[in-house]
């Protein structure tokens, strides 16, 4: 079945450090989406991508889609305390999110 | 407030008893999805239902089982507990995409803790 993999599991940083988390997946996908859960609460949606190679950005956040449609990335900069938590990518196959995959997530902390 | 209403927020029960979890989607929404998050893990898929009927089922186990109502609120249903089964039980909620490639955006709720003793 399809997998999808994020990395790293944890990562830790000094406020004003830049972060990256990476997703990957198994098989060619038709989107993906990110989703932030802070400690102690549920998942939000961030953004989703679609297109081969695709660029989005929001503030310091900057999410990329892979030529092949089979990687992603969140990249944050300049981190802020208020980034802290777990991002999760999810891979999915068409329209159906009950057919996308969730990664583990990346938890990350920020330290001031 | 995401808009999803899950009851109740937390639950203590032993070993053996059955539980049932309940969702109230978003106003309009027609999709319901069940994720299962243990501590510290990723978000595993139990079940989607759409106006009613199971449209996606992913790794639930047989001792589970859910249902959406015609109101449109569900139930996940779990019995025969085990220790196991402790974990953040998550309700999301979609509206159908208009079109084109992107997958239902989900609208979490914020979840019901179920600890098995």
């Amino acid at each position: 079945g399809q997998q999808v993999m994020q990395i790293p599991q944890y990562q830790h940083v000094q406020e004003g450090e830049d972060f990256t988390t990476y997703c990957n997946s198994s098989t060619t996908l038709s989107n993906i989406q990110w989703y932030k859960q802070r400690p102690g609460g549920h998942p939000v949606f961030l953004i989703q991508l679609v297109k081969s190679g695709e660029v989005k950005k929001q503030k310091r956040l900057t999410f990329q889609f892979g030529e092949a449609k089979k990687n992603s990335s969140l990249h944050i900069t300049a981190t802020q305390t208020t980034d802290v938590g777990t991002y999760f990518c999810a891979g999915g196959i068409g329209t159906n999110a009950g057919k996308s995959t969730f990664g583990d997530g990346t938890t990350l902390t920020v330290k001031p | 407030d995401s808009g999803v209403t899950q009851t109740p927020k937390h639950l203590i029960t032993a070993t053996g008893q059955r539980v049932t979890l309940r969702c109230s989607p978003r106003s309009g929404d027609l999709s319901v999805y069940w994720y299962q998050q243990s501590l510290d893990q990723g978000l595993q898929f139990l079940i989607h239902y759409y106006n009613g009927e199971e449209r996606a089922k992913g790794n639930i186990l047989e001792r589970f089982s859910a249902q959406q109502f015609p109101d449109l609120h569900s139930e996940l249903n779990l019995s025969s507990l085990e220790l196991g089964d402790s974990a953040l039980y998550f309700c999301a909620s979609s509206a159908p995409v208009a079109g084109g490639a992107g997958a239902n955006v989900l609208t979490f709720g914020a979840g019901s803790r179920l600890t098995v003793l």
